[in-house]
């Protein structure tokens, strides 16, 4: 089974800071890993998805992040926060053999503060 | 563009009363999905369908029930609704493959009591 971790409930950081979100997963194959965000009210838009090409993966608003198979990990970075990144994001795996392709296994989610 | 249409947005019910959730996409997706979001949670899936007439049980589906006609409606069922069924209730469409992302709808956010 799918399993995915986000380190930090609560991520609080200046604008202009760098913006760190951390995901592990659990997996005895490789899976396709996704970062989404959900803003007040709003439904998840995808940020970014990692699908077994280039480990480094860049996405929307100028987030990316690192697939590191040897750490089961794939953190969600942004060099410079800004006031609108404040959202919650959720970190998603997908299992290339599961019997349910498409199901998306969440991490429970890390709120983002960004403060002026 | 509508991309998925979830409705209503609000709802309270009183426990006991029943209602259905809609949930229509325009992308012709064969896949559909049904998670409920709790504080702190994530989302868990419910119910999801692999296509029109086929519908199979996800994480949590007790005192839930879907069907689905046709390829753009993917109805969510609450018979009896209880206190734990307050939480907020999003729809999903993907083409069904393991590497594409799944399209979300705007939510519906249900409060029993």
């Amino acid at each position: 089974a799918q399993s995915v971790t986000q380190l930090g409930s609560h991520v609080s950081v200046s604008e202009g800071a760098l913006v760190l979100l951390r995901c592990n997963y659990s997996s005895s194959v490789p899976p396709y890993l996704f970062w989404y965000v959900q803003y007040p009210n709003q439904g998840l838009q995808l940020l970014l998805k990692y699908t077994s090409a280039a480990t480094l993966v860049k996405g929307i608003n100028g987030f990316e992040a690192e697939f590191k198979k040897s750490e089961t990990s794939f953190h969600l970075t942004k060099p410079s926060a800004h006031m609108s990144d404040a959202a919650e994001y959720f970190c998603a795996v997908s299992d290339p053999r599961g019997s349910t392709l498409g199901r998306l296994y969440f991490g429970r989610g890390t709120q983002l503060t960004v403060w002026p | 563009n509508a991309g998925v249409t979830q409705t209503p947005k609000f709802r309270i019910l009183k426990i006991g009363q029943s209602m259905t959730l809609q949930c229509a996409q325009d992308m012709n997706h064969n896949y559909m999905y049904w998670y409920r979001q709790d504080p702190g949670m994530g989302l868990k899936l419910i119910y999801y369908s692999v296509g029109a007439g086929i519908t199979d049980k996800g994480e949590v589906p007790n005192g839930y029930n879907v069907s689905r006609s046709t390829t753009e409606d993917f109805p969510l069922r609450l018979e009896l609704a209880a206190p734990s069924q307050t939480s907020v209730y999003f729809c999903a469409s993907s083409y069904g493959t393991a590497n594409t992302e799944a399209f979300f709808g705007q939510g519906t956010r249900l409060t029993v009591v």
